[in-house]
């Protein structure tokens, strides 16, 4: 078990392009969380999927974002039309059935220019 | 939603000393749990710590679910502690609301 993987760890990128990060859970966590964290705050969450059906979404998480976890296992978030106000840490958790600790990644550091 | 405060926001520890964290929160929850973020920012689970009290090593923790806070003591700091410290309660199942944390940086 190597812990929750997450790919880029860093995004440079030019406003109005799209990016996708990847996060890989701890194998066997059937749930799955993205977070956003900007300079000086706490993570804020902006989405949840159990197994592969996304539960909840944050209202932080606009039209320009989206998430997919299309086999239960890895998941993918998508930002198109980047703007400036996008950089930001991005943090994947998991967690598994029986248990309510939540584990994070090391995140994916995003700048956009 | 949930409010979760902490202070205090920053702290400067001599090396060998010791401190307390605070966490509040405003609304009954059934979980609490407190990170570590490193320099490098990936946050590392300290204690999943509902009610009562836990120690790990130099770090324990105290929850007082009743009266909605959380107390994280650190003991003999050393420069490895430095970092921020963050509470965070589920106002749901399904996600963790974070405080703002707690800025600590330990000067050898």
């Amino acid at each position: 078990d190597t812990g929750v993987s997450q790919d880029p760890r860093h995004k440079i990128t030019k406003r109005g392009q799209n990016v996708t990060f990847r996060c890989d859970p701890i194998s066997e966590h059937n749930r799955l969380y993205w977070y956003r964290q900007t300079l000086g705050q706490g993570p804020e969450f902006l989405t949840y999927f159990q197994n592969e059906a996304q539960l909840e979404k944050s209202r932080l998480l606009s039209d320009r974002f989206s998430a997919e976890r299309p086999k239960g296992s890895f998941s993918t978030l998508e930002i198109q039309r980047t703007e400036q106000g996008d950089s930001a840490m991005y943090l994947c958790a998991s967690t598994g059935a029986a248990e309510e600790t939540q584990y994070f990644g090391p995140g994916t550091r995003l700048l956009v220019l | 939603g949930i409010q979760v405060e902490q202070s205090p926001p920053d702290l400067i520890l001599q090396e060998g000393a010791n401190s307390t964290l605070r966490c509040n929160f405003s609304d009954s929850v059934n979980n609490l749990q407190w990170f570590h973020q490193n320099p490098w920012g990936q946050l590392i689970n300290l204690f999943y710590i509902p009610s009562g009290t836990k120690q790990n090593g130099r770090l324990s923790a105290t929850t007082v679910a009743t009266e909605r806070y959380s107390l994280l003591y650190i003991s003999s700091s050393q420069t490895t502690d430095s970092g921020v410290y963050f509470c965070a309660v589920p106002p749901s199942q399904l996600r963790l609301a974070f405080g703002k944390g707690n800025q600590v940086v330990v000067i050898p």
